[in-house]
């Protein structure tokens, strides 16, 4: 069985600051990692996500995600926050092979201060 | 159109009716899903259809749930004799590739589903 955990469901950053937010997962099988954005009154984007291969992946607007397997953890980081980034941010796990059943962390809303 | 599609937007109900939630998936993707999320929660999957194999329903949290597509096209969502603990947004995604490493979901923007 797969789950999500997103620590914090609200980070403030200031402009201009680093933005990190984290996701634990437990997988009984190599996951397929997941990271998606919903801007306000728009539906979710995928940020990025993690198959195989490099454990470092970069996705749009400068973000990207580390996977570690031996901290069982996804974080997502982008060394300086924008205005533009304040959204509501989901990590996911499925098991390798479809996204039938992607399972969702129960997400994280960032706000940025001018 | 250039995204998924939802409508309503927003469906305000008394507790005891049906309600149906329609989805216009992106033209050409064969593989469509139903998440549910609650307020403060994650998502949480409902239904998946993949071209004409028999849908994965696993999702679904009661038979007062079900839900059509017609071929690769739109798909309805219905829920039987509403519950308010059934007031969520219904989100509908369709993908490409599906069952690859390439695949991608793009979501709709949602039904806020409101049960009184």
């Amino acid at each position: 069985a797969q789950s999500v955990t997103q620590l914090g469901s609200h980070v403030s950053v200031s402009e201009g600051a680093l933005v990190l937010l984290r996701c634990n997962y437990s997988s009984s099988v190599p996951p397929y990692l997941f990271w998606y954005v919903q801007y306000p009154n728009q539906g979710l984007q995928l940020l990025l996500k993690y198959t195989t291969g490099a454990t470092l992946v970069k996705g749009i607007n400068g973000f990207e995600a580390e996977f570690k397997k031996s901290e069982t953890s996804f974080h997502l980081t982008k060394p300086s926050a924008h205005m533009s980034d304040a959204a509501e941010y989901f990590c996911a796990v499925t098991p390798r092979g479809s996204q039938g059943n992607l399972i969702f962390g129960k997400g994280t809303k960032l706000s940025v201060k001018p | 159109g250039a995204g998924v599609s939802q409508s309503p937007s927003n469906k305000v109900t008394e507790k005891g009716k049906d309600v149906e939630l329609r989805c216009d998936p992106i033209s050409g993707h064969t593989a469509l899903y139903w998440y549910r999320q609650r307020l403060g929660q994650g998502l949480e999957f409902l239904i998946y259809f993949q071209g004409n194999s028999a849908p994965d329903k696993s999702g679904l949290p009661s038979d007062r749930f079900s839900a059509e597509r017609t071929g690769e096209s739109v798909s309805t969502l219905t829920i039987q004799r509403t519950q308010q603990e059934d007031s969520a947004v219904y989100l509908c995604a369709s993908s490409d590739f599906p069952g690859t490493v390439n695949e991608k979901l793009f979501f709709g923007s949602g039904t806020q589903l409101s049960v009184l």
